[in-house]
């Protein structure tokens, strides 16, 4: 069964500070993991996809295949980073689901 | 580009009746849809897969008579809430897959009450 875990529902840090918000996935195959961000009164947007192995908006995000492992980071938190942040994952078939996390929600104090 | 638009963003209906929600993929084609349903503070659970010109494939304890969907071209499907009962009122986002690609773009939901 596929399933991805957010552990953390809340994160607070300071402006500046690094942030790293975790997500742990399970899946029977090669599977294809994406980071989701919905800022406040939005819709969700597509931050990031491990195949991509791009930075956007100064985060990026490592597939680490032994410990099954998308952990998102950024090294300065900014104030606008401050929103709800989704882990999913979905098969390589474009007909495969795209299942998500229970999210975490990152607060970035000034 | 992806532009994933949901009509209507809010509806309030009478227990009983039928409403219907509209996703459309604006500027791309979209063989597979998704259908989530969003409890507060919560996070999204996918109800189906609705792929276009076949039938959907709903998750475990998701009524398929209940929701139907139709995905009658590449740009448009419709999720329909049949004989609505309060317990259904939700917040419900499509997304949307551009053929060939696996990252999906989100409508942006439609707040259903029922009353």
């Amino acid at each position: 069964a596929q399933r991805v875990t957010q552990p953390e529902k809340l994160l607070s840090v300071f402006k500046g500070a690094p942030v790293e918000l975790k997500c742990n996935y399970s899946y029977s195959g090669s599977p294809e993991l994406f980071w989701y961000v919905q800022y406040s009164r939005q819709r969700l947007q597509l931050l990031l996809r491990h195949i991509s192995r791009e930075s956007i908006k100064g985060f990026t995000a490592d597939l680490n295949k032994g410990e099954t492992s998308f952990h998102l980071k950024k090294p300065f938190a900014q104030e606008e980073d401050s929103a709800m942040y989704y882990c999913a994952l979905s098969g390589r078939n474009e007909n495969t689901p795209l299942v998500f996390g229970k999210g975490t929600r990152l607060s970035v104090i000034a | 580009g992806a532009v994933v638009s949901q009509h209507p963003s809010r509806v309030i209906c009478k227990s009983g009746t039928s409403v219907k929600i509209e996703c459309r993929s604006l500027d791309f084609q979209a063989t597979t849809m998704f259908w989530y349903r969003q409890f507060p503070k919560q996070s999204l659970m996918l109800m189906a897969t609705s792929n276009e010109g076949s039938k959907a494939t709903y998750e475990q304890g998701v009524e398929k008579d209940k929701f139907l969907i139709n995905h009658a071209s590449l740009t448009l499907s419709t999720l329909t809430v049949t004989s609505a009962h309060p317990e259904d009122s939700s917040f419900y986002i499509c997304s949307a897959r551009r053929t060939g690609r696996t990252e999906a773009f989100f409508g942006q939901g439609t707040r259903l009450t029922v009353v």
